[in-house]
């Protein structure tokens, strides 16, 4: 049973591009959660979605700032016109439906580096 | 919101020594509390959780307390070995709730 897949694993952009985060959940999981980490800090809750609807947004900035998790394919979060504050690493999680066991299964992240 | 606090944010033990690390949270509604443990470029990884309806939970060399009055939770780590080396982040949540509030980390050196 794979894992939460997060690809890229690494990627770099120049400032004013476009950033596609992709994050596939565990088989069976319909719950994904989005958290951002900075340098020697915590997780930040950014987004947190089911298929189709996007369930909690309030981690995420307002502008330049989207993510999806469409019925069909992975989530993507989407980061727009890229600055350098952005760099960080971004970690997609998942879960079976809310409240069976309240365990978030993480992916391998994806680093962001904006030049 | 909750606000999840987490020390220290460094520590360094001899191995087969114990290690603690302590938390804190302020949403007396959160009754579920994680901890993860991250490896270098790894995602974080579950390694125990505890409930509020329980003070006290043991997995092997892994235990982790809760103090709801308090609002405290603690992990210990009993004899320490080198691959225990990692962040560990402890986190506040509730069955109702959205989010997962973090911890900031602790890094965790076991010196063999």
């Amino acid at each position: 049973n794979a894992g939460v897949m997060q690809n890229p694993r690494h990627l770099v952009r120049r400032r004013g591009q476009e950033a596609r985060l992709r994050c596939s959940p565990m088989k069976g999981h319909s719950h994904v959660y989005w958290y951002r980490q900075l340098p020697e800090e915590g997780l930040k809750f950014m987004v947190y979605l089911q298929k189709e609807n996007i369930i909690d947004e309030s981690g995420m900035p307002k502008e330049r700032f989207s993510a999806e998790f469409p019925k069909e394919g992975p989530s993507i979060l989407r980061i727009q016109q890229v600055v350098r504050g952005d760099s960080a690493a971004y970690f997609c999680a998942s879960s079976p439906v809310r409240g069976e066991t309240g365990e978030l299964f993480f992916g391998e992240g994806s680093r962001l580096t904006v030049l | 919101g909750e606000n999840v606090e987490q020390h220290p944010s460094t520590l360094s033990v001899q191995e087969g020594d114990s290690a603690v690390i302590k938390c804190t949270y302020s949403d007396s509604a959160s009754n579920y509390f994680p901890w993860y443990k991250q490896e270098l470029g790894k995602g974080p990884q579950l390694i125990i959780d505890i409930r509020s309806n329980v003070g006290e939970k043991k997995d092997q060399r892994i235990a982790v307390t809760l103090n709801k009055t308090a609002k405290h939770f603690s992990l210990h780590i009993t004899e320490t070995q080198p691959e225990d080396s990692a962040v560990y982040f402890c986190a506040a949540s509730t069955d109702t709730g959205n989010q997962f509030y973090f911890g900031t980390g602790t890094s965790l050196t076991v010196i063999p």
